[in-house]
């Protein structure tokens, strides 16, 4: 089975633009959640989309957001870019969330550098 | 909210030694606690998870224990080899809302 994929792997933006980030998951996965990695701030939710619909949100600010399309891949939209924002965004799938259901399991990551 | 401290931040060994990674939280509500290791430029890839009906769970040279009771869970790898060199990472969650908190993580180095 395929694992996790992300497109694309490395993008350069500078400050101002916005930038939409996608997300494959595992086939059958339901369960999409993303992830900020920063040397600084480690390994921060950012949010996770089941069925289409965000059920959970990290403390990011409004300019960070997704959505989830019928078939489960997920993108994530940053808008309005900061020098801030450049890191490795991690996207992670899991079967559906319940009991022994819920291992996520991450892809490769999207590396953001923001100029 | 959930916090998860994790310590040590650095790990260095001799191969063969064995290697513990130690974790606290705060939510009593969480439930699931998974280890991930990454090595560097890579994605987190997960090693070992438990869940909060389970004190210890075992997979070869890897077994994580966990003290639901001082909010406390680790790691313990044996007879360490050079490629278990990477960073761990401890998470914990509540099931079921597919939120992982992370620690800080831990690098280690096993020394050939």
């Amino acid at each position: 089975k395929a694992g996790v994929t992300q497109t694309p792997r490395y993008l350069i933006k500078t400050r101002g633009q916005q930038v939409t980030l996608s997300c494959s998951p595992i086939s059958g996965h339901r369960s999409v959640s993303w992830y900020q990695q920063t040397p600084g701030q480690g390994l921060q939710f950012l949010f996770e989309y089941f069925s289409e619909t965000q059920r959970n949100k990290g403390n990011f600010p409004g300019r960070f957001s997704g959505r989830q399309f019928s078939n489960s891949r997920s993108e994530m939209n940053v808008s309005t870019l900061e020098l801030g924002d450049s890191a490795l965004y991690l996207c992670a799938s899991s079967l559906y969330p319940g009991y022994n259901t819920d291992t996520q399991y991450f892809g490769p990551g999207t590396r953001l550098t923001v100029l | 909210g959930e916090n998860v401290e994790q310590h040590p931040s650095t790990l260095s060994v001799q191969e063969g030694d064995s290697a513990v990674i130690k974790c606290t939280y705060s939510d009593s509500a969480s439930n699931y606690f998974p280890w991930y290791k990454q090595e560097l430029g890579k994605r987190p890839q997960l090693i070992i998870d438990i869940r909060s009906n389970v004190g210890e769970k075992k997979d070869q040279r890897i077994a994580v224990t966990l003290n639901k009771t001082a909010k406390h869970f680790s790691l313990h790898i044996t007879e360490t080899q050079p490629e278990d060199s990477a960073v761990y990472f401890c998470a914990a969650a509540d099931l079921g809302f597919q939120k992982l908190v992370f620690g800080t993580g831990t690098r280690l180095l096993v020394s050939p």
